[in-house]
């Protein structure tokens, strides 16, 4: 059964803390994205990678990082440089990079920042 | 101008109506379009992409105005289950593929 799962579903973290949001796809998809999604408003490009140990800044990078260590894994961390973490982060991939590409999402992470 | 702008409803509709959204976008070298709807609390899932100037699926049909740069997506016959967020996407091309995404439409169907 192909997919995008992310997990955790929901995750709390204290000030000052770094947090990893996992991401995994069995889709056999090249490109993956990272998206945050606040209250009311249309979803916001964190970062992308078009191929394994490749990846590119997306709108809003500052206090986020990423790693492209396999095909199937975008894992996403949100340092403490992060300001206003408290958001629901998505995960999205496609078969590659480029217009025509549709992306299909996973369920999303909803983290609170305490 | 914002980059995707859409009437954020919501649109409160009976069953059985037929309901258009519209979604007017800035950038004209915009290539490619898609509807995506999304339930509350839940990922945006692909309602329909539109490459030319239009396409239709069952109830769903989705226009793309180049010259007015505008995307419509008319529902016909409204089921209970069609109450989402329906979102309207841009892509502009590039090396980057990545998407802009509208606020998105709310739409209530009421029995």
């Amino acid at each position: 059964d192909g997919g995008i799962t992310q997990s955790p579903k929901y995750l709390f973290r204290k000030e000052g803390q770094n947090v990893t949001l996992s991401c995994e796809q069995n889709l056999n998809h090249d490109a993956m994205y990272w998206y945050r999604q606040d209250p009311g408003q249309g979803l916001r490009l964190i970062y992308y990678s078009q191929i394994v140990n490749d990846f590119q800044k997306g709108d809003i990078a500052e206090g986020y990082s990423v790693s492209r260590e396999k095909k199937e894994s975008f894992p996403l961390t949100v340092t403490s440089a992060q300001k206003n973490p408290t958001a629901f982060y998505l995960c999205a991939s496609s078969i590659g990079v480029g217009s025509y590409n549709e992306q299909f999402f996973g369920p999303g992470t909803r983290l609170t920042v305490l | 101008r914002k980059e995707v702008e859409q009437d954020p409803g919501p649109f409160n509709v009976p069953e059985g109506a037929t309901v258009a959204f519209n979604c007017t976008y800035s950038n004209s070298a915009s290539q490619s379009f898609f509807w995506y709807r999304q339930d509350c609390r839940k990922e945006p899932k692909l309602l329909m992409s539109v490459y030319s100037s239009g396409n239709e699926d069952g109830r769903f049909t989705a226009q793309l105005n180049r010259a007015s740069q505008y995307i419509s997506l008319l529902i016909r016959d409204s089921k209970l289950s069609d109450s989402a967020t329906y979102l309207c996407v841009v892509s502009t091309g590039g090396s980057q593929g990545n998407l802009i995404f509208g606020k998105g439409t709310k739409l209530s169907v009421k029995p």
